[in-house]
């Protein structure tokens, strides 16, 4: 069965480093997104992305992060400049077109900032 | 604004009685509800969904949820758990009048069942 999978599982960085963490969704998928969990909280949305365009963003998703599908199979998550509160594990999802609802995650990214 | 509550933190059943993992939803429109399974080191995985029509949906590895409008319930349920099944759910909903896919996720239960 495929899967989405995620790079690296656990990433270490310093304060103000830029990170970015990777995702392969599923082929066929279209609709991409990232979710983040901050330990011991709820999952929370990040932004959504379909044909090469943010489709949403939450309030948390500001001008320190980006997302870029730079080829046919990758979806990058990039924070520039990290700040100890976006310790956290990130989750990548991709769904078809049409059911955007049933979402497939990969295992996440572990990202401590220190 | 849409909202979900998973009011336990974490539920504990001996094996081979029914389990039920409680959601309570606010949303503004017609809402979308989902139940999500983690295992440890794994990523979310998709159980159910109800978009419109019967209140009951089944959905893998045996598990049900009810959807309650007036209660705005979404409580997940199996007539009889599984050792296997001990894993953390989530229930999440979406804004049906939405395209984007963004969910909305409760904090997690934890369930946990004993031979």
């Amino acid at each position: 069965e495929p899967e989405v999978t995620q790079t690296p599982s656990h990433q270490v960085t310093q304060m103000g480093q830029e990170v970015i963490l990777r995702c392969v969704p599923i082929s066929n998928h279209l609709y991409f997104y990232w979710y983040r969990q901050i330990l011991g909280q709820k999952v929370e949305f990040l932004v959504s992305f379909y044909n090469n365009e943010i489709s949403e963003k939450s309030e948390i998703f500001d001008d320190q992060f980006s997302v870029e599908r730079p080829d046919g199979s990758n979806f990058t998550l990039k924070i520039r400049s990290t700040k100890l509160e976006d310790s956290a594990m990130y989750f990548c999802a991709s769904s078809v077109a049409g059911d955007t609802d049933t979402q497939y995650f990969g295992p996440g990214t572990r990202l401590t900032v220190l | 604004a849409q909202s979900v509550a998973q009011p336990e933190d974490q539920v504990n059943v001996a094996e081979g009685n029914p389990l039920t993992v409680k959601c309570t939803y606010s949303v503004s429109g017609n809402p979308y509800l989902f139940w999500y399974v983690q295992y440890p080191n794994r990523g979310l995985q998709f159980l159910l969904k109800y978009i419109t029509g019967d209140n009951l949906v089944k959905g893998s590895y045996g598990f049900e949820a009810e959807f309650n409008k007036s209660q705005t319930s979404f409580h997940l349920k199996k007539p009889s758990a599984l050792v296997s099944d001990s894993a953390l759910y989530f229930c999440a909903v979406s804004d049906g009048s939405s395209n984007t896919g963004k969910l909305i996720f409760g904090q997690g239960t934890t369930l946990q069942v004993k031979p």
